[in-house]
């Protein structure tokens, strides 16, 4: 089973403030996914593919990343995007990181 | 537009059952593989395994052989999850998604709270 380590596991940023969160997998895998969940909400798509901004998604979300290492990077910090991220990967049996849990300074 | 709509909530004594279903709608059901995810109370997201909505196959992760049970109603573009001899530690939302790169689609999610 492929881990996927995610860090850190909670921080906080201020409005306008540029955020990265990180994904480690413990084995090379093709692609990583991105996902928001608020509260008690259903998961949703924000990248796909690594990098692809899924649809409706704003820009200042962006992903990157290759092999183990993946990112996932919001330009410009809104209230709206205090959340939890998670990140999938479906290369083998699928798993999903721990979450970061991203809050409003 | 698409849509995945599931089940309202339970509450389950152990040792019971339960029928969770995912109604799909604004899209060929039989094109799109659909997955099941749990995630207990304050806790991450855990995959469960998927149904070929085609062919009817499941397969479960290891955690989730055994007790649990995917099937279709495919002629009402519906995937169900029944859970048999309920334990506590089955308390959990239960999502279903859509596999289109990635899981794109989410239901709802139910909330199954096991408590005698």
């Amino acid at each position: 089973e492929i881990v996927l380590t995610q860090s850190p596991t909670t921080m906080a940023a201020s409005p306008g403030e540029k955020v990265t969160l990180t994904c480690l997998a413990s084995s090379s895998v093709n692609y990583i996914y991105w996902y928001q969940q608020k509260s008690s909400a259903s998961p949703k798509l924000l990248i796909y593919y690594t990098s692809s901004l899924a649809s409706g998604v704003p820009d200042r979300f962006s992903g990157s990343g290759s092999g183990t290492s993946y990112s996932l990077t919001i330009s410009s910090m809104e209230a709206e995007d205090a959340a939890i991220y998670y990140c999938l990967q479906l290369t083998s049996t699928p798993t999903f990181g721990a979450g970061t849990k991203l809050e409003l300074k | 537009q698409i849509q995945l709509v599931q089940s309202g909530p339970e509450l389950k004594k152990p040792g019971e059952s339960v029928k969770i279903s995912c109604k799909a709608s604004g899209y060929t059901f039989t094109d799109y593989a659909m997955h099941w995810v749990k995630q207990a109370p304050g806790k991450g997201l855990k995959w469960m395994g998927w149904i070929n909505t085609y062919t009817g196959k499941p397969t479960y992760a290891d955690d989730f052989k055994g007790r649990f049970v995917f099937s279709l109603e495919a002629s009402a573009s519906t995937a169900n999850l029944q859970i048999s001899n309920l334990k506590n530690e089955d308390t959990a939302t239960y999502f279903c998604a859509r596999s289109v790169r990635g899981f794109d689609y989410w239901g709802q999610g139910v909330m199954v709270t096991v408590s005698s």
